[in-house]
């Protein structure tokens, strides 16, 4: 069974930093491309970056480029996210998600973990 | 530019049908979707992939109720005999090279 735990949530302020893990077991992870989605309190989905299952490739939403970078250790079966420069409105849930097939970077999302929430907040 | 339109709400009366709709911007028509549910105060559950000719692939434990229809740019899960754990929102995405969006979701409440 897939299982995806988040890790890594927590208040911070205005500018400060935090990098979110997310621990990947019941697959095999180096095959599949990874995810961070994210959701504003009241709000809807809203896909953060996605990297694929070498590392080689990543995406961001124009909303965190240049402040968040993602990146995974396949040896561990980890997927991390480390943001930088937080803003109020980074504030979330955050998710991260598996890829349903392996054909692309960016595809469907077969499975989701938990999430963590990120406050960011003086 | 890709998006995917939801209505915000719909209802519909326990045992009922409902069906809801996702639009796809103009010239992605040919788009495949998937469709989520989530429940309150859960994370998001994937319910199917759904393609351009209406095919569409439950995922693992969703009951067959839920199933997906496509016409045009449009893209719909309908749900039969509503129960009221299908109380929830239902969202849309879809993906192209880079990028990956998500319709703003649709609350569905079972009266």
């Amino acid at each position: 069974e897939v299982h995806l735990v988040e890790s890594g949530g927590g208040l911070v302020k205005p500018g400060g930093s935090l990098r979110l893990s997310c621990a990947a077991s019941g697959f095999s992870f180096n095959a599949y491309s990874m995810n961070w989605v994210r959701q504003a309190p009241g709000k809807g989905l809203e896909w953060v970056s996605s990297i694929s299952s070498s590392g080689t490739s990543i995406y961001y939403a124009d909303s965190v480029k240049g402040r968040f970078t993602v990146s995974r250790d396949n040896a561990k079966n980890s997927l991390n996210l480390q943001m930088n420069s937080l803003r109020v409105d980074d504030s979330a849930v955050y998710y991260c998600a598996r890829d349903g097939d392996q054909t692309s970077v960016t595809t469907w999302f077969l499975h989701w973990g938990q999430g963590t929430l990120v406050t960011v907040s003086s | 530019q890709l998006v995917l339109t939801q209505s915000p709400s719909a209802s519909a009366s326990l045992g009922a049908s409902v069906k809801l709709t996702c639009t796809l911007s103009s010239g992605h028509s040919t788009y495949a979707i998937a469709w989520h549910q989530q429940q309150p105060e859960q994370g998001p559950r994937f319910l199917m992939k759904l393609n351009s000719g209406g095919n569409y692939l439950r995922g693992e434990g969703i009951p067959d109720r839920f199933s997906g229809s496509s016409s045009g740019a449009e893209r719909y899960l309908t749900i039969t005999s509503l129960q009221s754990e299908d109380e929830a929102e239902y969202y849309c995405q879809t993906w192209g090279v880079g990028t990956v969006v998500f319709g703003e979701g649709t609350k569905l409440t079972v009266l």
